[in-house]
């Protein structure tokens, strides 16, 4: 079975620019989560779809992040202007979420790693 | 709000030593609790989890067990090997934090031969 898939794998940018992550959940999964992970930290959530709606994005600056998920399948997530504490890595997970809710497994990708210069 | 306090690393074994990283929640309800992996070079995975109280989870050797009377899922492993090098992620979903998944900042773990 695939695993979730992101790309890119690394970026740098200058502080302002724009910059967009994609992310592929794994086939037949509802819910999908970015994350945001800064050095020396656990991940937090930026953003939770179940589907194509949102569950949940309280977390997410919203004066600078966006996010989307077409079809309710690939999703991305948008930066715009970037910022220098925007460093970190961005992780994308996702869950069958059968209505089982809290005890579901999240799987994750391997991260795109930002770097805001 | 819901919190996840674990203790800070790095964690220094050597190789067939004891290990135990704590972990400690504030939650109300009846949360989740898990704790995830990070080997190097690779993103996060499930290592094991617990749904309610008294429950056990296990996974490759390593146990946690939910107690609520302290509020605890303290991971323990009788014997660790060098492959277990990785930082280690506690966690809890549920409570009043609805489905949100709230990580600790995690552990990192050396094991030398």
């Amino acid at each position: 079975e695939a695993g979730v898939a992101q790309s890119p794998r690394y970026k740098i940018i200058e502080k302002r620019q724009s910059v967009a992550f994609w992310c592929n959940p794994i086939s037949g999964h509802a819910t999908l989560y970015w994350y945001q992970q800064i050095l020396g930290q656990g991940p937090k959530l930026l953003i939770q779809f179940q589907n194509n709606g949102v569950v949940d994005d309280s977390q997410l600056p919203k004066d600078r992040f966006s996010a989307e998920r077409l079809k309710g399948v690939d999703s991305t997530l948008k930066i715009q202007p970037a910022k220098l504490e925007d460093s970190a890595v961005y992780l994308c997970a996702s869950s069958l979420d059968l209505g089982g809710g809290r005890g579901e497994t999240q799987y994750f990708g391997p991260g795109t790693r930002l770097l805001v210069l | 709000g819901n919190s996840v306090t674990q203790m800070e690393g790095p964690v220094t074994l050597s190789e067939e030593a004891f290990l135990t990283i704590n972990c400690t929640y504030t939650a109300t309800g009846y949360p989740s609790l898990f704790w995830y992996v990070q080997y190097p070079g690779e993103g996060l995975q499930l290592l094991l989890k617990a749904t309610k109280a008294d429950d056990k989870g296990s996974n490759k050797g390593f146990e946690a067990t939910y107690r609520k009377e302290t509020t605890s899922f303290h991971l323990e492993k009788g014997s660790v090997q060098v492959s277990d090098s990785a930082v280690y992620f506690c966690a809890l979903r549920g409570g009043d934090g609805g489905f949100k998944t709230i990580f600790g900042a995690g552990t990192r773990l050396f094991v030398k031969a």
